[in-house]
């Protein structure tokens, strides 16, 4: 049973507009809310986050809004630039203070093309 | 210098052979985690480690046991490999502790590609 899905497995999009990345998850115990970027040949690396007493959370030309009611995350990257060709993971965590284990959805490939 | 380092980056085995993957850490982290990756499919836990004495299964142990030598040292073998275990395995750290309303975040070292044949 997959907790976090993210259904599109790619996605293209232009230079300079906006680019919108989604998540949903099935459990509702789930509280927080992460993205990660992977390049080729390199590891995740930790983009955003957002708690669940939350439903925005920006940090620069990244935005994650969560909608608990829909059990549905997304990213936004505006404006898109041709490094922010990655894969990118949404992943959840549930269960208080010091939570260690990160359900990972399978990844959206995202091209922007210059 | 990388502060999630991960040996091999590349290894090829056969079926039956005894294998491991070490992972090193200079962030000072106490958590380290290993995780598989497979094509297609999101980042699975196979074990974590809060500190050297405390291990857990992830949700996919099986075929797979760990060792935490040190606080910045954390290894992953199969004992005995087989094809399905052909996949990507990263190992990340995070330190402990809670800021309130955030989780502290997991790094990741640059991954080893594995394959079983």
């Amino acid at each position: 049973d997959q907790q976090v899905k993210q259904n599109s497995p790619s996605l293209s999009v232009q230079e300079g507009r906006i680019s919108i990345l989604n998540c949903d998850y099935t459990n509702s115990m789930l509280d927080y809310f992460l993205w990660y970027k992977k390049y080729p040949a390199e590891g995740p690396t930790f983009l955003i986050s957002i708690s669940s007493i939350k439903d925005k959370n920006e940090d620069g030309r990244f935005t994650v809004f969560l909608n608990k009611s829909a059990k549905h995350l997304s990213l936004h990257i505006v404006p898109s630039q041709p490094g922010d060709s990655a894969v990118y993971f949404c992943a959840a965590s549930r269960g208080g203070a010091g939570s260690y284990q990160l359900t990972f959805g399978k990844g959206t490939k995202l091209s922007v093309i210059p | 210098d990388a502060d999630v380092t991960q040996t091999p980056r590349n290894r090829i085995t056969k079926t039956g052979k005894r294998i491991m993957l070490e992972c090193s850490q200079t962030k000072g982290h106490d958590r380290m985690y290993w995780y598989r990756q497979d094509p297609g499919l999101g980042l699975r836990l196979i074990y974590y480690s809060f500190d050297v004495k405390d291990i857990n299964k992830g949700e996919i142990s099986d075929g797979y046991s760990v060792s935490r030598q040190a606080q910045a040292k954390f290894s992953l073998s199969l004992e005995s490999a087989i094809p399905n275990q052909t996949a990507l395995y990263f190992c990340a750290t995070s330190d402990s502790g809670w800021t309130g309303e955030i989780y502290n975040e997991q790094f990741f070292g640059p991954g080893t590609r594995l394959t079983v044949l």
